[in-house]
């Protein structure tokens, strides 16, 4: 149990388009997501985190109009990268805590975002 | 705040030996404590956790962390490394028993076991 999937696992985009990224927990309901980037050989970064129903709330430096977030469900949470730029290219991860297991965060595979 | 220091940024050791990694945090509070592997392109996999009791805790693919409150440590180990542990790890702390709270990560330590 506790399956968090993303899609899509790698993309490639134009500079100037915008590209959404889900985060699903498969087997349980997701009370907080989180959103998190990545440099190559570095620690994740908290971009946001995201309650079912509530605005997201955006570390600082994070542009909230440039990265979007919409937990509309339990089970789904997007990250929508808009006007993307080279410098947006990145692993973008995502976590997920359950409802009943509230000191675990469970965390996607990933999604490889390319921007040309 | 709190904040978490892995201070290898690279560890290697030698299939069948022991092996180490090194956390120390910061924190106010009392912490959990959480390891994580990650393998190239993959998200994270939990290994194991200290929330409260006993000070050795035991985790996935025979690992095991020993949290130190005195030396702020949360060290992770193994008796018999295998070349398959070759990835990268994160020690990561939280303050409070709600996954709503902020996890903050180590820098990360790459642990290469050779055969």
């Amino acid at each position: 149990g506790a399956v968090v999937s993303q899609h899509p696992s790698r993309v490639i985009c134009k500079s100037g388009t915008s590209v959404k990224i889900e985060c699903r927990s498969l087997d349980f309901q997701a009370t907080t997501m989180f959103w998190y980037r990545q440099f190559p050989k570095q620690s994740l970064m908290l971009m946001a985190t995201s309650n079912e129903g509530s605005k997201a709330t955006y570390e600082q430096g994070v542009e909230k109009d440039k990265f979007l977030i919409n937990h509309a469900s339990l089970t789904l949470s997007t990250l929508t990268v808009t006007s993307a730029h080279p410098e947006d290219s990145s692993f973008y991860i995502c976590s997920a805590s359950r409802q009943g297991r509230s000191y675990e965060q469970y965390f996607g595979p990933g999604t490889r975002l390319t921007v040309t | 705040a709190q904040s978490v220091a892995q201070p290898e940024d690279q560890v290697n050791v030698a299939e069948g030996n022991p092996l180490t990694v090194k956390c120390t945090y910061s924190v106010s509070g009392n912490p959990y404590l959480f390891w994580y592997v990650q393998y190239p392109n993959r998200g994270l996999q939990f290994l194991l956790k200290y929330i409260t009791g006993d000070n050795l805790v035991k985790g996935s693919y025979g690992f095991e962390a020993e949290f130190n409150k005195s030396q702020t440590s949360f060290h992770l180990k193994k008796p018999s490394a295998l070349v398959s542990d070759s990835a990268l790890y994160f020690c990561a702390v939280r303050v409070g028993n709600n996954a709503g709270n902020m996890l903050t990560f180590g820098g990360g330590t790459r642990l290469m076991v050779k055969p």
